[in-house]
């Protein structure tokens, strides 16, 4: 597709379940970007991928998260043992090698921890 | 540390109204300066940008000023449709890895 895509839309879990949600960037976006937005809160950074370079994990709130960029194209984020304090929208962005500043973003997935 | 503060919503205004939202930011030194807006249904998208001080970006009719001197970027138009309806968020970054976005104000223009 011409967009960032990004799966499910919608994810019920329970707690203590892990979860997986995936990211499909713009074909030849070298950049990408996950956030959480939380109920009033702005977008939380939570991990940056630059084409071959090791991942800023610096935005991980906890060993609970992790994410994967495998062939520098689709990422997976995956939250292990989930807590209703993880209960967000995860957005994906990514962004060309030119850098243009300019970020586009996925729809967002909406995680519920029950 | 960083951070971006703008004026929580919401927001409701008769079409052809003014409509100023205010966003200033804490940061050390001249980051990139940004506004998103989220459509319904839709992902985030850039809506303008400014890159340095003074400098003016503007799309759609919506215009915001880089203003060094009150670390602000408050974004304008004169004139709101209905289809400006949206969420729209004030971000900065230095480099490419340290967006930094606010919470969001979300817009409702009424007939």
């Amino acid at each position: 597709g011409a967009g960032v895509s990004q799966s499910p839309s919608n994810k019920v879990t329970e707690k203590g379940k892990d979860v997986e949600l995936r990211c499909d960037p713009i074909s030849g976006h070298t950049a990408l970007y996950w956030y959480r937005q939380s109920l009033g809160q702005g977008l939380e950074f939570l991990i940056y991928f630059q084409g071959n370079s090791a991942p800023d994990k610096s935005g991980l709130p906890s060993d609970r998260f992790s994410a994967e960029r495998t062939g520098g194209s689709v990422s997976t984020l995956t939250i292990q043992r989930t807590q209703q304090e993880d209960s967000a929208v995860y957005l994906c962005a990514s962004m060309p090698q030119t850098n243009t500043g300019e970020l586009f973003f996925g729809e967002g997935s909406r995680l519920t921890v029950l | 540390g960083d951070s971006v503060t703008q004026m929580e919503g919401p927001v409701t205004l008769s079409e052809e109204a003014f409509l100023t939202i205010n966003c200033t930011y804490t940061a050390t030194g001249y980051p990139s300066l940004f506004w998103y807006v989220q459509y319904p249904g839709e992902g985030l998208q850039l809506l303008l940008k400014a890159t340095k001080a003074d400098d003016k970006g503007s799309n759609k009719g919506f215009e915001a000023t880089y203003r060094k001197e009150t670390t602000s970027f408050h974004l304008e138009k004169g004139s709101v449709q209905v289809s400006d309806s949206a969420v729209y968020f004030c971000a900065f970054a230095w480099g490419v890895n340290q967006f930094y976005f606010g919470t969001g104000t979300s817009l409702t223009v009424i007939p």
